[in-house]
């Protein structure tokens, strides 16, 4: 199995901060790599699909980039509703595997 | 708009079974996989499997093999996941999600098609205790 390795595990940051989440795959997936977002007791949403296309209604501030074994999310300018845990995902087979996830706080 | 409306709490002992509902409203429910996942209390989560609603065809992770069903009812739009013996760890919020698909256009080697998970159901705390 494809295995999904997040870092750092938690991060600080202060509004209106630039920060940068990385995740790196055991093997290539090519831009086979979703980025979700879950608040506390909420569902998790999808920001950014096949590595770096914005999911239709997620702010623009969010960004990701990546191919192969090596991906990251930026936010440009962290927002106070930013502050949650992030969770990257491969679709590269009929298998899904989520990272460990990186918890953003302030 | 689209929603996956779940089952409420369940609370079961160690060994039994639990049967989690996931009802989907505003799109073709035959069109769209439905991946389940779950997330145990404070960890991360972790995917369980997906079924083709229009053919009933499955896919399990292996942690899950020969423990885990997953079925759907066409007619009421609705996708379960059956979980059989259950144990303490099992203890978690258990997720039904929509997977979205795009196929891009073939290059000499491939045809991507890219899947990822646009909308989640609200979750279904599973407690097993004694």
């Amino acid at each position: 199995d494809i295995q999904m390795t997040q870092s750092p595990s938690s991060l600080s940051a202060s509004v209106g901060d630039r920060v940068t989440f990385t995740c790196r795959a055991s093997q290539s997936i090519s831009t086979f790599l979703n980025w979700y977002q879950q608040t506390p007791g909420k569902a998790p949403k999808v920001l950014i699909y096949a590595a770096s296309f914005l999911q239709s209604g997620v702010p623009s501030r969010f960004s990701g980039s990546g191919s192969g074994t090596d991906f990251s999310l930026t936010i440009s300018s962290l927002q106070p509703e930013d502050f949650a845990v992030y969770y990257c995902q491969h679709s590269y087979n009929s298998s899904s595997i989520f990272g460990q996830g990186t918890k953003l706080q302030i | 708009q689209v929603q996956l409306e779940q089952s409420g709490a369940e609370v079961k002992k160690p060994g039994a079974s639990v049967k989690v509902s996931c009802t989907a409203s505003g799109y073709s429910f035959s069109g769209f996989y439905i991946h389940w996942l779950r997330q145990a209390p404070g960890q991360g989560l972790e995917w369980v499997g997906w079924i083709n609603p229009k053919s009933g065809g499955t896919n399990y992770t292996q942690n899950f093999q020969g423990r885990v069903t997953m079925t759907r009812d066409r007619s009421i739009t609705t996708a379960y996941l059956e979980l059989n013996w259950l144990q303490s760890d099992d203890t978690a919020v258990y997720y039904c999600a929509r997977e979205t698909r795009r196929q891009e256009s073939c290059s000499d080697t491939s045809c991507p098609l890219y899947t990822w998970l646009d909308s989640w159901g609200q979750g279904s705390l599973v407690t097993v205790a004694s």
